[in-house]
């Protein structure tokens, strides 16, 4: 019972490439986040995004565009993508807890390989 | 901006014995703190987490505690197995209740048969 979607499990693409990455979660949840995972990095937050239309810059958004036009899909976009951004992208999403943080329910990740 | 810190960055265990993973933080408002597991080629996944109006919390082999005072948080696990080989992660709530987390960079623990 997946309940957080990422579209692609892997990706290869060219570097200067626009890159779409998608995530859809079917629980309702209104807070939703994209992270990178780099070996000795741990997950770093990208951006995220409260509500429909809303969105919010984490510790590392350059390179880095978000859309959430519907609460349930909230997709990452890479204007044109580099090498450095070679890295496993996870999105994740949370209900809104009134202020109270909530539990993460990851999706599976997507790695992207830019050549 | 806020961070945590997390400890050991990797640790191998004999099955059997006991694993303790280490975190502190820096914001004295923060106010939940989880605990993620993350299987090899799998996602991340809460396994335990407390708020801090308790000390101490456990789930049949596994604990978290929590320190206020000294800001840090630990994660035991006891008669550890080879199935809890994985890398776990901390986190705590980014400005105090903004919904977002950030993350420990993780412990790779590898429970040797």
């Amino acid at each position: 019972d997946v309940k957080v979607t990422q579209s692609s499990r892997y990706l290869v693409k060219r570097t200067g490439e626009k890159v779409f990455l998608e995530c859809v979660q079917d629980m309702d949840h209104e807070n939703m986040f994209w992270y990178r995972q780099d070996p000795g990095l741990g997950l770093r937050l990208i951006y995220f995004s409260y509500d429909v239309k809303m969105k919010e810059k984490g510790d590392i958004p350059e390179g880095y565009s978000v859309s959430r036009e519907k609460k349930e899909r909230f997709s990452l976009i890479l204007e044109s993508a580099s090498t450095n951004q070679t890295s496993m992208y996870l999105c994740a999403s949370t209900i809104e807890g009134g202020g109270r943080v909530e539990g993460y329910t990851f999706g599976s990740g997507t790695r992207l390989t830019v050549v | 901006g806020e961070n945590v810190e997390q400890h050991p960055s990797t640790l191998s265990v004999q099955e059997g014995d006991s694993a303790v993973i280490k975190c502190t933080y820096s914001d004295s408002a923060s106010n939940y703190f989880p605990w993620y597991k993350q299987e090899l080629g799998k996602r991340p996944q809460l396994i335990i987490d407390i708020r801090s109006n308790v000390g101490e919390k456990k789930d049949q082999r596994i604990a978290v505690t929590l320190n206020k005072t000294a800001k840090h948080f630990s994660l035991h696990i006891t008669e550890t197995q080879p199935e809890d080989s994985a890398v776990y992660f901390c986190a705590d709530p980014y400005g105090g209740s903004q919904g977002n987390l950030i993350f420990g960079k993780g412990t790779k623990l590898s429970v040797k048969p």
